[in-house]
């Protein structure tokens, strides 16, 4: 199985300041065709996960821009530019790579 | 709008059942994989099973294979999860879950949960 790892497990940012969130698979999960096969989800308290990104780097509609996501191979990130209230969540990293699909054990984001 | 509304959950004893279902609608529900995505209270996310569009490839994951069973009926629009030999660790939010596209894919969108809790 392809074990996902992130970091830190919590992070405390001010408003309007970056937010950056580590992600790393146990293997490669970039495939033949070039494309790294991970998502980013946020979840609120009480909701369901909200996918913000997938192909490691491409975000979803209607996802703001200060949310990318970057990284290949094995180490990814996921980075909130300007800090907003309605960003504090917890957020998983998840590789569809090969079956069983794993998710990283989120990475809960406060404000400072 | 794609809407996804799971029902099913409740209380069950250790070595009980439970069949999940999960109403679709907004799509064309056999063009796609369905997930069941389950999360522990306080916990993450942790994959159940995938069903193919055509309903004919399944996947589990290994905490649940011969215990757990997914099925859908695209007349229906519907994904099911049957739950047998249920034991205290299966205690969860389940969520439905379209895929986006074929079996190796993310999640997008979630239905709401539904909540299994197995307990005496």
């Amino acid at each position: 199985d392809i074990v996902m790892t992130q970091s830190p497990d919590s992070l405390a940012v001010s408003l309007g300041e970056r937010a950056t969130i580590n992600c790393k698979s146990s293997q490669t999960i970039l495939y033949s065709n070039n494309k790294n096969y991970l998502a980013w989800y946020q979840q609120k308290s009480g909701q369901p996960p909200k996918l913000l990104i997938y192909w490691a780097s491409t975000r979803e509609s209607g996802v703001p821009d200060r949310f990318s996501g970057s990284g290949s191979g094995t180490d990814f990130t996921l980075t909130i530019s300007s800090l907003q209230a309605e960003d504090v969540a917890v957020y998983y990293c998840q590789q569809y790579y090969t079956t069983p699909l794993t998710f990283g054990p989120g990475t809960k984001v406060d404000i400072k | 709008e794609v809407q996804l509304l799971e029902s099913g959950g409740g209380l069950v004893q250790p070595g009980g059942s439970l069949r999940l279902s999960c109403a679709a609608s907004g799509f064309t529900f056999s063009n796609y994989a369905m997930s069941w995505v389950r999360q522990a209270p306080g916990k993450g996310l942790e994959w159940v099973s995938t069903i193919s569009g055509g309903r004919t490839s399944i996947f589990y994951a290994e905490s649940v294979k011969g215990r757990f069973t997914i099925s859908g009926d695209n007349s229906k629009n519907t994904v099911y999860l049957q739950m047998n030999n249920l034991r205290a660790e299966d205690t969860a939010l389940y969520y439905c879950a379209k895929s986006a596209a074929g079996i190796n894919t993310w999640f997008d969108p979630w239905g709401q949960g539904t909540l299994v809790t197995v307990s005496s």
